[in-house]
């Protein structure tokens, strides 16, 4: 029983372009929804956040995008830079359940220069 | 500040060992999380706490045993590990807002 599905599982995006990781969740009580930036050898990070109550959230070049009636929501990373080649996951949580995060299954982003 | 710490960074076990993976934080974190993360697979959280002394069921908890003594400590325990139990753990803890903080991880090998 998957309740986040990510797509892709891999992406290759030039450097500078426009990188977008998507994320369906099937529970209509989850209420936060982060996105994890993880390096090789290191533990998740997290990146951004968003609640269901705007429909985008944007933090430098980092931009999620909500769409509530769809349950979908995606990662945009614009001007991407090699150092952004990492594996991001996105997850779902419902308040009132100890801040329990449902993961999707990663992205592996490669920025090619 | 070290943050999330675990111990040890690498493990390799036989079929049957037992083992305790050790997680601290210095944060004064009430909750605290273990996951596995496997290829194509994600973080799934294993056990988790809300505060000293208490222990719940994650999504994948059979063979693993957790404690919670010290609101600082979470101990992940293994009586007798099996191959399918190879991956890589990490612990997060948590104010008991959203943000979970993650450890290094401890990649475990089950011969």
């Amino acid at each position: 029983q998957q309740q986040v599905k990510q797509s892709p599982q891999s992406l290759i995006v030039q450097k500078g372009g426009i990188s977008i990781i998507n994320c369906a969740y099937e529970n209509t009580a989850f209420d936060y929804f982060p996105w994890y930036q993880q390096f090789p050898g290191k533990g998740p990070a997290l990146l951004i956040a968003i609640r269901p109550d705007v429909s985008e959230k944007k933090e430098g070049r980092f931009t999620i995008s909500f769409n509530k009636s769809a349950k979908q929501f995606s990662l945009h990373i614009m001007d991407s830079q090699p150092g952004d080649s990492a594996t991001y996951f996105c997850a779902a949580s419902r308040g009132g359940t100890a801040s329990k995060l449902t993961f999707g299954t990663g992205t592996r982003l490669q920025v090619t220069l | 500040n070290a943050g999330v710490t675990q111990t040890p960074k690498f493990r390799v076990l036989k079929t049957g060992q037992s083992m305790t993976l050790l997680c601290a934080q210095d944060m004064n974190h009430e909750y605290m999380y273990w996951y596995r993360q496997d290829p194509g697979m994600g973080l799934r959280l294993i056990h988790y706490s809300v505060g000293e002394g208490t222990t719940a069921k994650g999504e994948v908890p059979d063979g693993y045993n957790v404690s919670r003594l010290k609101k600082q400590n979470f101990l992940l325990g293994l009586e007798s590990a099996a191959p399918s139990q190879t991956s890589v753990y990490f612990c997060a803890s948590s104010a008991g807002g959203d943000t979970q903080y993650f450890g290094p991880g401890t990649r475990l090998t089950v011969l």
